[in-house]
């Protein structure tokens, strides 16, 4: 089945430490994104890609990076210049020209410890 | 400004009852529109596309105003079932592709 996984779903780290989250598709879309969410908000673009080796920052990309060698994977570093990290990770697919939904993985919750 | 901006909530409703909610959008060469439901602590999930000529399904209406720049979203006959956070979602696409979020409107049943 099509789909888009993020791995793992729950992750702990500890201060000063960079941390990967994971994710792939097999849709075969052009465009992935990445956002944040934080309880009881909405969520926040930190990077997205419309093709491999190119990405644009987000609203939030201070203190995260990302890349995208491949179409199917677009991995997310959480770094040490990340001040308040904890929150839920979402990423997204979806064809480039806009006219179709976006489809989620179904999210990484890190946790700083 | 933000780029898209929802109602606030949370709204709390009786089972049955008819709900509507707006977001606004800032930027006019926005191009295609959606509306997201999303349940606690899970990622969100298609509930409908926006289209010009507005569309229907069931009991959830979705209408695009492009020249006021919003769209919204109605529930009929609320069910407990309805309970959830409803998500606005902007493609900019284009040059640019961003795909924006609204903060999100929680709704209680």
């Amino acid at each position: 089945d099509g789909g888009i996984t993020q791995s793992p779903k729950y992750l702990f780290r500890k201060e000063g430490q960079n941390v990967t989250l994971s994710c792939e598709q097999n849709l075969n879309h052009d465009a992935m994104y990445w956002y944040r969410q934080d309880p009881g908000q909405g969520l926040r673009l930190i990077y997205y890609s419309q093709i491999v080796n190119d990405f644009q920052k987000g609203d939030i990309a201070e203190g995260y990076s990302v890349s995208r060698e491949k179409k199917e994977s677009f991995p997310l570093t959480v770094t040490s210049a990340q001040k308040n990290p904890t929150a839920f990770y979402l990423c997204a697919s979806m064809e480039t020209g806009g006219r179709t939904e976006a489809f989620f993985g179904q999210g990484t919750r890190l946790t700083v410890v | 400004r933000k780029e898209v901006e929802q109602d606030p909530g949370p709204f709390n409703v009786p089972e049955g009852a008819t709900v509507a909610f707006n977001c606004t959008y800032s930027n006019s060469a926005s191009q295609s529109f959606f509306w997201y439901r999303q349940d606690c602590r899970k990622e969100p999930k298609l509930l409908m596309s926006v289209y010009s000529s507005g569309n229907e399904d069931g009991r959830f209406t979705a209408q695009l105003n492009r020249a006021s720049q919003y769209i919204s979203l109605l529930i009929r006959d609320s069910k407990l079932s309805d309970s959830a956070t409803y998500l606005c979602v902007v493609n900019m696409a284009g040059n640019t592709g961003k795909l924006i979020f609204g903060q999100g409107t929680t709704l209680q049943v």
